[in-house]
């Protein structure tokens, strides 16, 4: 159980287009998911907090306008990253918490996708 | 500002060694998580510390929290070379929000 998709694993797009990556709760109803960003060799940093039917809080220095978050559904939470540039390019990963009664260990917990690879040429 | 220091934050052993891996935080936290992360993957959750005292043990690695030091060690017996990759400490807070540590990149070596 608890089982966290992203799609695509791996994206190479043109500097100037528009990227969207899926992150879907496969098995349990997700309320929140969060959004990292990963560079080679760096810790995950949180980019932004996706509430279902809300708009979604952004980390400090994260630009809302570029990344855009959907959380239309309680398994699916979509970024779109928006006039992709070369910096943009990393790994990044969603994960999504389980809230009280899905029947997972710990109530809370977030439970990772398996992050997709953007680079942008 | 929550921060989350892992020390050391390269280690090369050698397999059959033991070793503990340190995560200081600086503030007080509803609990503690220890990923593992294999290159070119995403998070494998390891462990999950709720309270003070607490110790998990999977194998080779074993988990313990310190909430008074804000402390949480990972410790490796007699390390094996499939041990090899690199692992995050992450401090969950309100609204479930996690803050990670920089991570250890682990090297065990035959």
């Amino acid at each position: 159980g608890a089982v966290v998709s992203q799609h695509p694993s791996w994206v190479i797009c043109k500097s100037g287009t528009s990227v969207k990556i899926e992150c879907r709760s496969l098995d349990f109803q997700a309320t929140t998911m969060f959004w990292y960003r990963q560079f080679p060799k760096q810790s995950l940093m949180l980019m932004a907090t996706s509430n279902e039917g809300s708009k979604a809080t952004y980390e400090q220095g994260v630009e809302k306008d570029k990344f855009l978050i959907n959380h239309a559904s309680l398994t699916l939470s979509t970024l779109t990253v928006t006039s992709a540039h070369p910096e943009d390019s990393s790994f990044y990963i969603c994960s999504a918490r389980a809230p009280p009664g899905q029947g997972v260990p710990f109530t809370n917990e977030q439970f990772f996708g398996p992050g997709t690879r953007l680079t942008v040429l | 500002e929550l921060k989350v220091e892992q020390n050391p934050l390269f280690l090369s052993m050698q397999e059959g060694k033991n070793y503990t891996i340190y995560c200081n935080y600086s503030t007080t936290s509803d609990r503690l998580y220890w990923y593992r992360q294999d290159p070119g993957k995403s998070l494998e959750s390891l462990f999950v510390l709720l309270s003070n005292g607490a110790v998990k043990q999977e194998g080779r690695l074993m988990a313990s929290l310190d909430t008074k030091a804000r402390l949480s060690t990972l410790h490796i017996t007699a390390a094996v070379h499939d041990l090899s990759a690199t692992y995050f400490c992450a401090v969950q807070t309100s609204g479930s929000r996690l803050t990670f540590g920089e991570g250890t990149q682990l090297t065990v070596n035959p």
